[in-house]
């Protein structure tokens, strides 16, 4: 079983919709991650969260500690947004990844 | 805005042979970290370094690998004796402070190591 499940694998949306990705874990963490990866492979991280709630533009990611859960909301959706959204987890020194979810945003 | 490079972007290499993956991490930045991904395949941990010894490692981190921070700059992952199945993109990333304690990673643009 993997220590780090995000749902769905694929998602795909129109421009301007509300799009949620959901994260959630089975192990002790310190910290939960968001990340983008885009089609030439580079990792960008998003949010560091550790309880609650963030906010980044478009951009908003909560944090269930209780019931080892994180969402990723994407708000107003935009072409752009196409790329692999990972969550990952820090217990220890590394992060364990998920297998990450696939959105494409078309006009 | 600081950043994590890695060079080269592609390597191509024969198998059996050795490969110097580089990176230069965040300059201020204590902890290093070689991930690596298979495509199609999610992001896997490989190893960490802080204060010049390695930290933790996977189990994919045997004998073919290891780490140096040769010159305080510079981080390199080594490959000896390339196989088929150590073709992926290889992440260099740092951060400030120790993962466990909650510390954000920035991530290198990657390497793409292909060996035929």
């Amino acid at each position: 079983k993997n220590e780090v499940e995000q749902s769905p694998q694929n998602l795909t949306a129109q421009e301007g919709e509300f799009i949620t990705i959901n994260c959630s874990y089975s192990v002790g963490i310190s910290a939960l991650h968001w990340l983008q990866q885009h089609p030439g492979g580079g990792i960008v991280s998003l949010f560091m969260l550790s309880s609650g709630k963030k906010k980044h533009g478009r951009l908003i990611a909560t944090i269930n500690i209780q019931e080892k859960h994180s969402s990723l909301h994407i708000t107003a959706s935009h072409p752009r947004d196409s790329a692999v959204y990972i969550c990952a987890v820090s217990g220890t020194d590394k992060l364990i990844f998920g297998t990450g979810t696939r959105l494409q945003v078309f006009p | 805005e600081p950043e994590v490079t890695q060079t080269p972007s592609h390597q191509v290499t024969q198998m059996g042979q050795e490969v110097i993956l580089r990176c230069v991490p965040i300059s201020n930045h204590l902890y290093f970290y070689w991930y690596r991904q298979i495509l199609g395949q999610k992001v896997e941990f490989l190893v960490s370094f802080y204060n010049n010894e390695i930290s933790e490692k996977s189990e994919i981190f045997d004998d073919q690998f290891s780490v140096e921070r040769p010159d305080g700059s510079n981080f390199t992952l080594k490959i000896r004796s390339t196989k088929l199945e150590d073709s992926a993109m290889y992440f260099c990333a740092s951060s400030a402070n120790a993962g466990g304690r909650g510390a954000e990673a920035f991530f290198g643009q990657g390497t793409r190591l292909t060996v035929v």
